[in-house]
């Protein structure tokens, strides 16, 4: 399958600071990222829809300015958790989808942020 | 955001016994629909898929059913091995051209037993 990168796997930050993280679809193009969040034990939520060159759609409960994405090209997109707090520590997950309707989406290996 | 699916149960097999894993959605709409794997500490692996036309869709060791009568989904696993246990997700494609997203179901956490 098609291989999507994300970046940091690990970050641990202080109280109040902002984090980065990248997901990158290495052997093709995707017009669609999905951001997803995952507690222990729980399920797969999702965050956000973000379609190349068009500013993201966040799902209901999710804060806009505290999570920013960027979809600049059709390769990269970031999420970045603002004026991070320990409640922000989670695991974050990132999806790709090629071009084109009804297409399986390709996850990253996921990001574990600690915020202390 | 949205959820498809139940509260996560757990499934427990012997090596070799075939395994169902049931999944629920909630979106009529939804046309496609996706099965994933995860381990523990990584991201989501694609294992199969079905679009609404289809009720059936075989792959390696796998079966795929779609009943959109009653919105259920389920994954058969022919001889299972240790190296299937992880947490089985179900995800629903909801949307139509120019805006889609995918939406994760509860999970299912398979363990195989030597």
């Amino acid at each position: 399958g098609a291989v999507v990168s994300q970046h940091p796997s690990r970050v641990i930050c202080k109280s109040g600071t902002s984090v980065k993280i990248e997901c990158r679809s290495l052997d093709f193009q995707a017009t669609t990222m999905f951001w997803y969040r995952q507690f222990p034990k729980q399920s797969l939520m999702l965050m956000a829809t973000s379609n190349e060159g068009s500013k993201a759609t966040y799902e209901q409960g999710v804060e806009k300015d505290k999570f920013l994405i960027n979809h600049a090209s059709l390769t990269l997109s970031t999420l970045t958790v603002t004026s991070a707090h320990p409640e922000d520590s989670s695991f974050y997950i990132c999806s790709a989808r090629a071009v084109g309707v009804r297409t399986e989406a390709f996850f990253g290996q996921g990001t574990r942020l600690t915020v202390v | 955001g949205e959820s498809v699916g139940l509260h996560l149960p757990t499934l427990s097999v012997q090596e070799g016994d075939n395994s169902i894993i049931n999944c629920a959605y909630s979106n009529s709409a939804s046309d496609y629909f996706i099965w994933y794997k995860q381990e523990s500490g990584k991201g989501p692996q694609f294992i199969i898929d079905i679009r609404s036309n289809m009720d059936k869709r075989q792959g390696q060791r796998v079966t795929v059913l779609l009943n959109k009568t009653v919105k259920h989904l389920s994954l058969q696993i022919a001889a299972t091995q240790p190296g299937d246990s992880a947490v089985y997700f179900c995800a629903e494609n909801i949307g139509n051209t120019g805006f889609q997203k995918l939406v994760f179901g509860t999970g299912t956490r398979l363990l195989v037993s030597p």
